[in-house]
């Protein structure tokens, strides 16, 4: 069973479109996540939320909307894209407490044109 | 604010020598230490963490990492490197107290040589 999925996999699109990027994680955990992944492999978190709430919201450009339905999906919506969003967006999901590791999903690779 | 340096952007090792992938941190209070592993086109995977305790945590497949508070260190280490352990590695600190985020340093490109 997969413990935090992401879909799709691939999504290749041009700029100015909407798009969105769903996760799921079946580990009952409180809290979620969105990273970004550069192409130059640098990590940076972009949300986060427990259990349903907006908890940690970095310097994201407001196109970026997450939205929450229920503790298990947090799903990323993304208005007029343009080319510097290129790049691999991963979920993950943790018990709320800090000293607990994230279970990361497979990743989303987000190519815009 | 809390940062993460790995200053190491590549490291080579030949297959059955020890290995070590270096992590430097700063945080404001006490922190809590985490090592990750990326293998190609793939999320990342957990291989150990620092709460508190003892200093040296082991972790999975053969990791471990010694926490130094003195030098800010939390260095990953293998005793016997496998060219299955090739990969990108990253850790990551967060600060004990508060709810603040999950900090990533850069990473570092592991490469392991038959």
């Amino acid at each position: 069973d997969t413990a935090v999925s992401q879909t799709p996999k691939y999504l290749v699109t041009q700029m100015g479109n909407d798009k969105s990027i769903k996760c799921e994680q079946n580990l009952g955990h409180d809290t979620m996540y969105w990273y970004k992944q550069d192409s130059k492999k640098f990590l940076k978190i972009m949300f986060s939320y427990n259990n349903k709430e907006l908890i940690i919201n970095e310097t994201v450009p407001n196109r970026f909307s997450p939205k929450s339905p229920d503790k298990a999906h947090l799903n990323l919506h993304i208005n007029s894209l343009e080319l510097g969003d290129s790049a691999v967006y991963f979920c993950a999901s943790s018990p709320p407490r800090g000293s607990y590791e994230q279970y990361f999903g497979p990743g989303t690779r987000l190519t815009v044109t | 604010a809390q940062s993460v340096a790995q200053p190491e952007d590549q490291v080579n090792v030949a297959e059955g020598n020890p290995l070590t992938v270096k992590c430097t941190y700063s945080v404001s209070g006490n922190p809590y230490l985490f090592w990750y592993v990326q293998y190609p086109n793939r999320g990342l995977q957990f291989l150990l963490k620092y709460i508190t305790g003892d200093n040296l945590v082991k972790g999975s497949y053969g990791f471990e990492a010694e926490f130094n508070k003195s030098q800010t260190s939390f260095h990953l280490k293998k005793p016997s490197a496998l060219v299955s352990d090739s990969a990108l590695y990253f850790c990551a600190v967060r600060d004990m107290g508060g709810n603040t985020p999950l900090v990533f340093g850069k990473g570092t490109r592991l490469s392991v040589i038959a």
